[in-house]
């Protein structure tokens, strides 16, 4: 398996301008992870998905950012519209819960700067 | 709500020596993992190790091991014989649910 897609690896935006992240996840896996990686904040869940489902949106900032996942093999997260301070490193992990090794397998982030 | 608690922003360590990083967590589930990752400055995030919480023995991999305190909530990770290589940032986590919680981390210089 080629592990978890994300795309695209750098995105430099104008501050105003919608921004749309991709991600695909390991294929099987049911659980969807949304993160945000700042210097200041750490590592912050936005949201995660099972079975498609949003389960838990409540790190989601504000209205500009909406996520979702039509089916098991894509998700996007879109921020609508940007601001620079915005401008972070994006992961997209996936799980399967209920599985052996229950662990959380990251994509390589995207890199999103918001001039 | 769970949390994950690495009291140590930064640490160093001589290349071939051991180091230990803290990490401490709260949890209200009966059954869980912790994991500890590494992220070199590429930004992958590498699992580097994982406990069960219901077993007794504590994890490892080659260099790597884990004191799991489950009474304690504490769950430090051991690098022994370090290496340039292992120079990263360093995350504890714990699975809340189906969720995971990380840790702040710690960054972790190799000195040659």
């Amino acid at each position: 398996d080629a592990g978890v897609i994300q795309s695209p690896r750098h995105e430099v935006t104008e501050m105003g301008q919608e921004v749309t992240l991709r991600c695909k996840p390991i294929s099987g896996h049911n659980s969807l992870f949304w993160y945000r990686q700042t210097m200041m904040r750490g590592l912050e869940l936005l949201i995660y998905f099972n079975n498609n489902v949003p389960i838990d949106d409540s790190g989601m900032p504000e209205d500009r950012f909406s996520a979702k996942m039509p089916n098991a093999s894509f998700s996007t997260l879109k921020i609508q519209p940007s601001e620079p301070r915005d401008s972070a490193v994006y992961f997209c992990a996936s799980s399967l819960w209920g599985g052996p090794n229950t662990e959380a397998f990251f994509g390589q982030g995207t890199r999103l700067t918001v001039v | 709500a769970q949390t994950v608690t690495q009291s140590q922003p930064e640490m160093s360590v001589q290349e071939a020596e051991t180091v230990t990083l803290s990490c401490t967590y709260d949890t209200s589930e009966s059954d869980y993992y912790l994991f500890w990752y590494k992220q070199p400055p590429s930004r992958q995030m590498i699992l580097v190790i994982r406990q069960e919480a219901y077993k007794q023995q504590n994890a490892t991999e080659n260099r790597f091991s884990v004191n799991f305190q489950k009474a304690a909530k504490s769950f430090s990770l051991k690098i022994s014989d370090s290496q340039l290589g292992d120079a990263a940032m360093y995350f504890c986590a714990s699975n809340y649910g189906q969720n995971f919680v990380f840790g702040p981390g710690t960054r972790l210089s190799v000195l040659p």
